[in-house]
């Protein structure tokens, strides 16, 4: 079957800087994507990754490493607005993204 | 309106009713999804649909009835729900579907609670 890891939940103090995990076990891979979800709001684009190696978009960064199955999006001087769930998606070989459930991430002052 | 819209974003339906979830995009895609996510669960991708045509149905139980009339709509028809069908039913476009990192785009949510 088709899985998506990620840790259920994490804390980190604001100014920080953590490191949500997503491993993945899919058939076929065409792409992983990050995207953030505040609470009752819709999930927002964060980033893509389909080549190994790290993306940086500002505070954002997300690594891939495809022969490990591992992904990591790490977020520097974190703030409280950064308190949100966030969710790994891989897509398959059929083009299908496959979901992890998300980690919520809570930001302390 | 920008974006992709939902309405109505909160529904309380009976087991026997027939009600519609609408989803508007205005962003020019022709790739247009269904979603349903419940607490502490993946995203559960139940229907997509390419120019307008249905490309996936992810075994989704017949009492939910995808609609795309045009490229910018897309529906969902529900009735005679189950309790256990209560949960946030989320639409997205992308510009295509397929190939490509086409990131999809999100509309805020119809919370669905069925009693």
């Amino acid at each position: 079957g088709q899985n998506i890891d990620q840790p259920t939940e994490m804390t980190a103090t604001e100014g920080a800087i953590v490191q949500i995990n997503c491993t993945y076990q899919t058939s076929g891979f065409n792409g992983l994507f990050w995207y953030q979800q505040h609470a009752g709001e819709a999930p927002t684009f964060l980033s893509y990754n389909v080549l190994d190696g790290l993306e940086e978009k500002g505070r954002f960064s997300s690594f891939l490493s495809r022969s490990k199955g591992y992904s990591y999006l790490l977020l520097k001087e974190l703030q409280m607005k950064d308190s949100a769930s966030y969710l790994c998606a891989v897509r398959d070989s059929n083009y299908q993204l496959i979901w992890g459930a998300g980690t919520k991430l809570i930001i302390k002052p | 309106e920008t974006g992709v819209t939902q309405t109505p974003r909160h529904l309380v339906m009976g087991m026997t009713n027939k009600k519609s979830l609408k989803c508007e995009q205005h962003l020019g895609h022709n790739a247009m999804y269904w979603y349903k996510q419940s607490a502490k669960k993946p995203l559960e991708l139940m229907f997509v649909y390419s120019l307008e045509e249905r490309v996936e149905n992810n075994s989704v139980p017949s009492r939910f009835s995808p609609e795309c009339p045009n490229s910018s709509h897309l529906f969902l028809h529900l009735h005679t729900l189950q309790p256990e069908d209560s949960a946030l039913y989320l639409c997205a476009s992308s510009q295509a579907y397929g190939t490509g990192g086409y990131e999809q785009y999100f509309g805020p949510g119809t919370r669905l609670t069925v009693t």
